[in-house]
């Protein structure tokens, strides 16, 4: 397709289950941020990728999150041990190539842990 | 510490008239400002920006006016139609060091007939 893809678009979680979240960017966008949106609030920025390099994860807010892009193109954002805390609308969002560009988000995922 | 504010959690303007959406922030080293647009249930959508070196930049019915000596900057959206109502937010980067995008917490924009 023509924008970025999100996958699941929705996914329930007992607490404690892990989950995976995946980003399909668009073709030959070399950056890729994911962002954390808490309901009534903004997005929070959570970590990027200029292509398979990781040069930015200090929004992470623990070690329970783990992103990875292994091949500059599909990212995983994967929680562990998932908290009612982390109940949000996982954003994903890529640009063509300098940070500061505009960036074209997907639907977004929305995780609720139960 | 919120580095991008939007102050105003909502605002309902008349068809057909001006809406001015504000925002304020606090980092001084931010070189470059952006709006961006939400519908329920989807991501948000870029609108327009506007680098430091500027003090406005327009795009059809959008207008976006910065004051760097007060770290303010505004939208308007002239004239207003019922596809505006969104909710917008305000973004800003410090774009020379590729640094991320900040976002404020948005401003609701309802458009009454």
């Amino acid at each position: 397709g023509a924008g970025v893809s999100q996958s699941p678009r929705y996914k329930v979680a007992k607490r404690g289950q892990d989950v995976a979240l995946r980003c399909d960017p668009i073709s030959g966008h070399v950056s890729l941020f994911w962002y954390q949106q808490a309901l009534g609030q903004g997005p929070e920025f959570l970590t990027y990728f200029q292509n398979e390099a990781q040069l930015d994860k200090s929004g992470l807010p623990s070690d329970r999150f783990f992103a990875e892009r292994p091949e500059g193109s599909v990212s995983t954002l994967k929680i562990q041990r998932t908290q009612q805390e982390d109940s949000a609308v996982y954003l994903c969002a890529s640009s063509l190539d300098r940070v500061g560009e505009k960036l074209f988000f997907g639907s977004g995922t929305q995780l609720s842990v139960l | 510490d919120q580095q991008v504010k939007q102050n105003s959690p909502s605002l309902s303007v008349q068809e057909g008239r001006i809406s001015i959406l504000n925002c304020d922030y606090t980092n001084s080293m931010f070189d470059y400002f952006l709006w961006y647009k939400k519908y329920p249930a989807e991501g948000p959508t870029f609108l327009i920006s506007i680098s430091s070196i500027k003090d406005k930049n327009e795009d059809g019915r959008f207008t976006v006016f910065l004051n760097k000596s007060a770290k303010h900057l505004s939208l308007h959206i002239v004239p207003s139609q019922p596809g505006d109502s969104a909710v917008y937010f305000c973004a800003a980067s410090v774009n020379y060091r590729d640094d991320k995008i900040i976002f404020g917490k948005g401003t609701r924009l309802h458009i009454l007939p």
